[in-house]
C-alpha cells in the first residue's frame, strides 16, 4: 500500500503568512494527488486536484505544487477562514490513501 | 446538481453488521464510481472501498475481510455492509464521488458500536 506522510501535524500561523502543508508519497503516484479541507462538522472540500489544478470556486491563493514524490499545499495569505484540517488523498492505486491531516489555526 | 446521502442506523451493537445506504442524485451509478470513506471521532479519514461504474469493487485490504459495496443502479443506491463490528468501527461514515477535478461527498452518517 502507499503511504502518505503528512506534515507538519498541527500548525499555528498568523493573518497573511505563508503557510506549506506537504505530503511524501512512499512511492510514485504521479499527479493522483488532491488536497482537501475540513471543518469542524463538515465534509471534506476539495481544494486541489491533479497535485497543482486548482478547483472550482477556490481562491487563488490556494496552490499546489510537486517535487518528485513531495507534494504541497500552500495558502499564500492565510485568511480567517482558512482554518480546518488539511488532507491529502492520493488516487495512484488502491487502497487509495490519505494522509493524516494537518490542523491549521491561527495565532 | 450532484447529491449524496447517506442513511442507515446510528447505534450498532459490538459483533453486529452495519448496513448503509448512499442515495445520490444528479448522477448516474454507471457513469461514475462512489467511495466510502469513514472517519472516527477526533481522527483522520480513512478511505474503505470503491464500486466502479462496471458494477466491480475494490477494498481497502484492512477492511477487506468484513466489507462488502454493492449498488441498486435502479435507485440510484450504493450500499455498504461490514460485518463483526467493534467499538473502534465507531465513526462518522461518508460515501463520495471522487473524479480528476472533483470531489463529491455526502454529509455523512455517525456510527456508534456499543451495547
Amino acid at each position: 500500500d502507499i503511504q502518505m506522510t503528512q506534515s507538519p501535524a498541527s500548525l499555528s500561523a498568523s493573518l497573511e503568512e505563508i503557510v506549506t502543508i506537504t505530503c511524501q508519497a512512499s512511492q510514485d503516484i504521479g499527479n493522483w494527488l488532491a488536497w482537501y479541507q475540513q471543518k469542524p462538522g463538515k465534509s471534506p472540500q476539495l481544494l486541489i486536484h491533479s497535485a497543482t489544478s486548482l478547483a472550482d470556486g477556490i481562491p487563488s491563493r490556494f496552490s499546489g505544487s510537486r517535487s518528485g514524490t513531495q507534494y504541497s499545499l500552500k495558502i499564500s495569505r492565510l485568511q480567517v477562514e482558512d482554518t480546518g484540517i488539511y488532507y491529502c488523498l492520493q488516487r495512484y492505486s488502491n487502497p487509495w490513501t490519505f494522509g493524516g491531516g494537518t490542523k491549521l489555526e491561527l495565532k | 446538481q450532484v447529491q449524496l446521502k447517506e442513511s442507515g442506523p446510528g447505534l450498532v451493537q459490538p459483533s453486529q453488521t452495519l448496513s448503509l445506504t448512499c442515495t445520490v442524485s444528479g448522477f448516474s451509478l454507471t457513469s461514475y464510481h462512489v467511495s466510502w470513506v469513514r472517519q472516527p471521532p477526533g481522527k483522520g479519514l480513512e478511505w474503505m472501498g470503491v464500486i466502479w461504474t462496471g458494477g466491480s469493487t475494490a477494498y481497502n485490504s484492512l477492511l477487506k475481510s468484513r466489507l462488502s459495496i454493492s449498488r441498486d443502479t435502479s435507485k440510484s443506491q450504493v450500499f455498504l455492509k461490514m460485518n463483526s463490528l467493534q467499538t473502534e468501527d465507531t465513526a462518522t461514515y461518508y460515501c463520495a464521488r471522487f473524479g480528476i477535478r472533483e470531489g463529491y461527498w455526502g454529509q455523512g452518517v455517525m456510527v456508534t458500536v456499543s451495547s
